[in-house]
């Protein structure tokens, strides 16, 4: 079946600009996740949906960041007003049940390669 | 905040030799999971262990989970090119999935 899909993989934009990431889970997912990956920083967590509403929004690092998910399936995560240090990939993850605390797999997309000039 | 430390950050060995990864924290994990990834994609489960002093093997790859559930490593044996990648541990707990920064590794022909 198919598995994670996001798009786009690519994008370059303007400081200053906003932009969209999307995100479409495998199918019958009702946990959602979305990371940011940094050179040399791992996978930092930004926010957690469990079917449409998000139970921990605690990793979105400005209020410049915003996420929402509907029907229970795709995702978008909003970055307005970009700047230089947003610059990163986004990965979205699904899982069947909740990734913890008991360990459900994450399955990731391939990300969504941001850079912002 | 639980934080999970990854050791080494980078090796890079031969064809055929044996390496040890390790991941540490201070914290207890309910799970504990391992995650390669290659460019380009998104990580990939490899392995999930939920109990103190469980030993999983994959192949040629053996993860164990410590006794006190707060550590692993993961051990490959005649490592191959293949397993080039960066190799991402995972700790679950009630707080959220803690992600460690990885241990990037390069298997030379």
């Amino acid at each position: 079946g198919a598995g994670v899909s996001q798009s786009p993989s690519n994008k370059v934009t303007e400081k200053g600009k906003d932009v969209e990431l999307r995100c479409d889970p495998i199918s019958g997912h009702t946990a959602l996740y979305w990371y940011r990956q940094s050179l040399g920083q791992g996978l930092e967590f930004l926010i957690y949906f469990q079917g449409n509403s998000a139970p921990d929004k605690s990793g979105l690092p400005s209020d410049r960041f915003s996420a929402e998910r509907t029907g229970g399936s795709v995702s978008t995560l909003t970055i307005q007003r970009t700047q230089q240090e947003d610059s990163a990939v986004y990965l979205c993850a699904s899982s069947l049940t909740p990734a913890y605390p008991r360990g459900s797999p994450l399955h990731f997309g391939n990300g969504t390669r941001l850079t912002v000039t | 905040t639980q934080l999970l430390e990854q050791s080494p950050q980078f090796l890079s060995i031969q064809e055929g030799e044996n390496l040890t990864v390790y991941c540490n924290s201070s914290s207890v994990f309910s799970s504990l999971q391992w995650y390669r990834q290659e460019p380009g994609e998104g990580p990939v489960l490899l392995v999930t262990v939920v109990t103190g002093g469980e030993v999983k093997k994959l192949k040629r790859l053996t993860f164990q989970f410590g006794d006190a559930r707060k550590d692993s490593s993961l051990h490959i044996t005649a490592a191959q090119p293949g397993d080039t990648g960066l190799y991402l541990c995972a700790g679950g707990g009630a707080d959220g999935l803690t992600f460690g920064k990885g241990t990037h590794l390069i298997i030379q022909p």
